[in-house]
């Protein structure tokens, strides 16, 4: 589905647990993205990878964590740390330079 | 820094009528600026970008206008219909240790009436 593909597409947290979101991307991209979308809020970015192995903090990382052990996978994992969990999450990736952004579908998180 | 400001928040047309929405950026190392189209419930696609060495780029019923000098940029979109009715975000890109990371504007919701 367009080359990068999110599951769960919808997920419910109970309060104190974590979950983690998939992201998988069969472009050959080098960077991987995570942005949360809340509504009149934009994306806004958590976390970001330019390469295996290594990755950097975006602008709202606090109670999120990532690894980036293969070129294709990028999952993200919501801690319990994270106070307003509930959002639309994107993943994209990009060739070197942020050319050819693609997002995957989402997940929607939400906290029961 | 590397914040975009984008207005309006909403903007609502009639249909064939032309759309225009803005954006400002402080950072001068920005060097690529693309706009996507979000809608309902769905990915956000990219449907035009331009980057720092052009000031302008039309596809069909869209262009992308670039002034570096005043650090804005603008979607137009003409001959407006109803499908184009979505949320419009416009990003930029930096260079330096953010290089390949695109910060978005706030988005713009576009109605166009039948």
């Amino acid at each position: 589905d367009g080359g990068i593909t999110q599951s769960p597409k919808y997920l419910f947290r109970k309060e104190g647990q974590n979950v983690t979101l998939s992201c998988e991307q069969n472009l050959n991209h080098d960077a991987m993205y995570w942005y949360r979308q809340d509504p009149g809020q934009g994306l806004r970015l958590i976390y970001y990878s330019q390469i295996v192995n290594d990755f950097q903090k975006g602008d709202i990382a606090e109670g999120y964590s990532v690894s980036r052990e293969k070129k294709e996978s990028f999952p993200l994992t919501v801690t319990s740390a994270q106070k307003n969990p509930t959002a639309f999450y994107l993943c994209a990736s990009s060739r070197e330079g942020g050319y050819g952004y693609t997002f995957g579908s989402g997940t929607r998180l939400t906290v029961v | 820094g590397e914040n975009v400001e984008q207005h309006p928040s909403t903007l609502s047309v009639q249909e064939g009528d032309s759309a225009v929405i803005k954006c400002t950026y402080s950072d001068s190392a920005s060097n690529y600026f693309p706009w996507y189209k979000q809608e309902l419930g769905k990915r956000p696609q990219l449907i035009i970008d331009i980057r720092s060495n052009v000031g302008e780029k039309k596809d069909q019923r869209i262009a992308v206008t670039l002034n570096k000098t005043a650090k804005h940029f603008s979607l137009h979109i003409t001959e407006t219909q109803p499908e184009d009715s979505a949320v419009y975000f416009c990003a930029r890109r930096g260079g330096g240790t953010s290089y390949g990371k695109l910060t978005f504007g706030q988005g713009t919701i576009l109605t166009v009436h039948p």
